[in-house]
């Protein structure tokens, strides 16, 4: 089973800032089959990226993807206020053995 | 638009069998694949399996093999998750969600059906 690791398990920013997030695969992935999802409480993830740097419909273009072999980067420009949400990593090049990270929780400071 | 609607939350006791649906529309049912996350505290999300509504075939991820079976009635285009024996550790919120293909990222979700098993 591939195991993604997610840092930092919270950050916390202001609006405005700059955010980057982590996803460490335990083994080399496809950049093809790595994916972000936010999730604001009470709601459903909602695709962000896939194939690690391309934005889903509707996604803004703060939003930007990168990253190959074991390690993947999400990284948000300028923080809006409705970006504070928790952020997780998903491989699913061995689907239906498919793994998400643990998430990490972006917070307003 | 693409939506997917599950059933509500439910209540139920250790040993019993359980249901739960996910009606979907706005898009061709049977030409993309539904797939089941299953959503706790303890251990995030967990992806469980997907269908294929268009000739029911199924594959499982081995941790769910066995645990639970998937199926869909393309009359209806709705999708079902069923267990024949709860356990208190089946207690999460499960999702439906829609993808492209086997290999590929989940592009829509329902929003949720939590299930509380307590005896």
């Amino acid at each position: 089973e591939i195991v993604l690791t997610q840092s930092p398990g919270a950050l916390s920013l202001s609006p405005g800032e700059r955010a980057t997030l982590s996803c460490r695969a335990s083994q080399s992935i496809s950049a093809s089959f790595l994916a972000w999802y936010q999730q604001k409480p009470g709601q459903a993830p909602r695709l962000l990226i896939y194939g690690a740097s391309n934005r889903a419909t509707g996604i803004p273009d703060r939003f930007s993807g990168s990253g190959s072999g074991t390690d993947f980067t999400l990284t948000i420009s300028r923080l809006e206020p409705e970006d504070f949400a928790v952020y997780y990593c998903q491989q699913f090049g061995r689907s239906p053995r498919c793994s998400f990270g643990q998430g990490t929780k972006l917070e307003i400071k | 638009e693409v939506q997917l609607v599950q059933s509500g939350a439910e209540v139920a006791k250790p040993g019993e069998s359980l249901n739960i649906s996910c009606e979907a529309s706005g898009y061709s049912f049977t030409s993309y694949w539904i797939a089941w996350v299953r959503q706790t505290p303890e251990k995030g999300l967990e992806f469980m399996g997907i269908i294929y509504p268009g000739d029911s075939e199924t594959r499982y991820n081995p941790s769910f093999q066995g645990q639970v079976t998937l199926s869909v009635d393309k009359s209806s285009t709705t999708a079902y998750l069923q267990w024949s024996s709860l356990r208190a550790s089946d207690t999460a919120i499960y999702y439906c969600a829609r993808q492209r293909g086997v290999v590929a990222a989940i592009s829509s979700w329902g929003q949720g059906t939590l299930v509380t098993v307590s005896s």
